[in-house]
């Protein structure tokens, strides 16, 4: 089955202490990305990927970052996170010539 | 700067009672308009992509059109289980830009 896969699902941690939301994706995309939602914002994209070693900023990339050393791997790292970074959390994926993206579950990520 | 705007915020139906959500957008070089489906809980799933336009494409229930400032997602005689967030959202480059979402409600 094509999916995307998340991990953490949920996670509730303190300031300051990093953190690594996992995403994999079996359907051999090349492009890769994240998300964040949050209620009235809407969601805005923080990094995403052409391709392996390839990575770009999106809308709102400050306090995250990001690897790209496999294909089907796009982990988000959040170095020294802050309450501010509460929100829930989406990576997508998708071939390069099709704009149709496949979404993760989410991450609900709270940071007290 | 790639703007998207949705409305309305939230619509609330009868069952059968045929609507139109709204999807405003400026962009610097249109790729393509997205229409996605997103449920509690969940992440948005893909529902139509339009290019031009004048395109239109249909999905059941749901027809969604293109012009040049706007597109629109129509419903005909919706049911309870087409209850959920609507987003819509524009590429330009290598980015999505997506709208607020508009919240269908509806009621058998």
């Amino acid at each position: 089955e094509a999916q995307v896969t998340q991990n953490p699902r949920y996670l509730i941690t303190v300031t300051g202490k990093k953190l690594t939301v996992t995403c994999s994706q079996n359907m051999n995309h090349e492009y890769m990305s994240w998300y964040r939602q949050d209620p009235g914002l809407g969601l805005r994209q923080i990094y995403y990927s052409m391709n392996v070693e390839v990575t770009d900023k999106g809308d709102v990339p400050e306090g995250y970052k990001v690897s790209r050393k496999e294909k089907r791997n796009f982990p988000l790292i959040l170095e020294s996170p802050s309450p501010n970074q509460t929100s829930l959390y989406f990576c997508a994926s998708r071939g390069l010539n099709t704009g149709e993206l496949f979404f993760g579950e989410g991450s609900r990520l709270t940071v007290l | 700067e790639d703007q998207v705007t949705q409305s309305p915020e939230a619509l609330r139906l009868q069952e059968g009672e045929s609507s139109s959500l709204n999807c405003s957008y400026t962009v610097s070089g249109l790729r393509g308009l997205f229409w996605y489906r997103q449920d509690p809980g969940k992440g948005p799933e893909f529902l139509f992509t339009l290019y031009s336009a004048g395109e239109e494409k249909e999905k059941e229930r749901l027809k969604a059109t293109l012009t040049k400032k706007e597109s629109f997602l129509h419903i005909t005689a919706p049911k309870p289980e087409d209850s959920a967030t609507y987003l819509c959202a524009v590429q330009a480059r290598n980015m999505l830009t997506f709208g607020g979402g508009t919240r269908l409600m509806v009621k058998p």
